[in-house]
């Protein structure tokens, strides 16, 4: 079975730029989850969508950060405009349901921001 | 205001020998705990999970233990591998909904 699949897997751009994570959940998995990985503060989560819909996205930082789920086997990650202080890892995980039940985690995309 | 502490960033360990890693929390609620694995340039993968009315589980060559009362759980290794060398955090969550809370992650070196 695929796992949860997200692209790309590096990006680089520079500040001011539009950056938009993909992020395709596990089939049947109701749960996505938005996690953003640093040096400082660890494994956060932004944001969590169940059935689609958002259900907390008290993690977002700013107004710059937005997170949309079109559909169940489809979401997006955008950071418009992207500043220096940006620069992560972010992983999407998805979940059969919750609580009780373990995230499963893509690998991640490796973002920099110049 | 970290709910989920792993107060050892690091931990070095021969092969063979024993592994231990240590994670507390301050939230009385959360009566699920979970460990997962991290290997560089990948995501974490989930490696086992206690809930609260146990205070042990076992999977192979790791056992989870958790003391409720000191708000405290460890992850054991036995016997470590040079394959185990990750990172590994430790998560918590509460049954009436909410999301797993990740602890800061501790990084384990086996020596072969």
């Amino acid at each position: 079975d695929a796992g949860v699949i997200q692209s790309p897997r590096h990006e680089v751009t520079e500040m001011g730029q539009e950056v938009t994570l993909r992020c395709k959940p596990i089939s049947g998995h109701d749960y996505l989850f938005w996690y953003r990985q640093t040096m400082m503060r660890g494994l956060e989560l932004l944001i969590y969508f169940n059935n689609n819909v958002p259900i907390d996205d008290s993690g977002m930082p700013e107004d710059r950060f937005s997170a949309k789920m079109p559909n169940a086997s489809f979401s997006t990650l955008k950071i418009q405009p992207s500043e220096p202080r940006d620069s992560a890892v972010y992983f999407c995980a998805s979940s059969p349901g919750i609580p009780n039940q373990p995230q499963h985690f893509g690998d991640g995309t490796r973002l920099s921001i110049l | 205001d970290q709910q989920v502490k792993q107060n050892s960033p690091s931990l070095s360990v021969q092969e063979g020998r024993i592994s231990i890693l240590n994670c507390d929390y301050t939230n009385s609620m959360f009566d699920y705990f979970l460990w997962y694995k991290k290997y560089p340039a990948e995501g974490p993968t989930f490696l086992i999970s206690i809930s609260s009315i146990k205070d042990k589980n076992e999977d192979g060559r790791f056992t989870v233990f958790l003391n409720k009362s000191a708000k405290h759980l460890s992850l054991h290794i036995v016997p470590s591998q040079p394959g185990d060398s990750a990172v590994y955090f430790c998560a918590a969550s509460a049954s009436f909904g909410q999301n797993f809370v990740f602890g800061p992650g501790t990084r384990l070196s086996v020596l072969p």
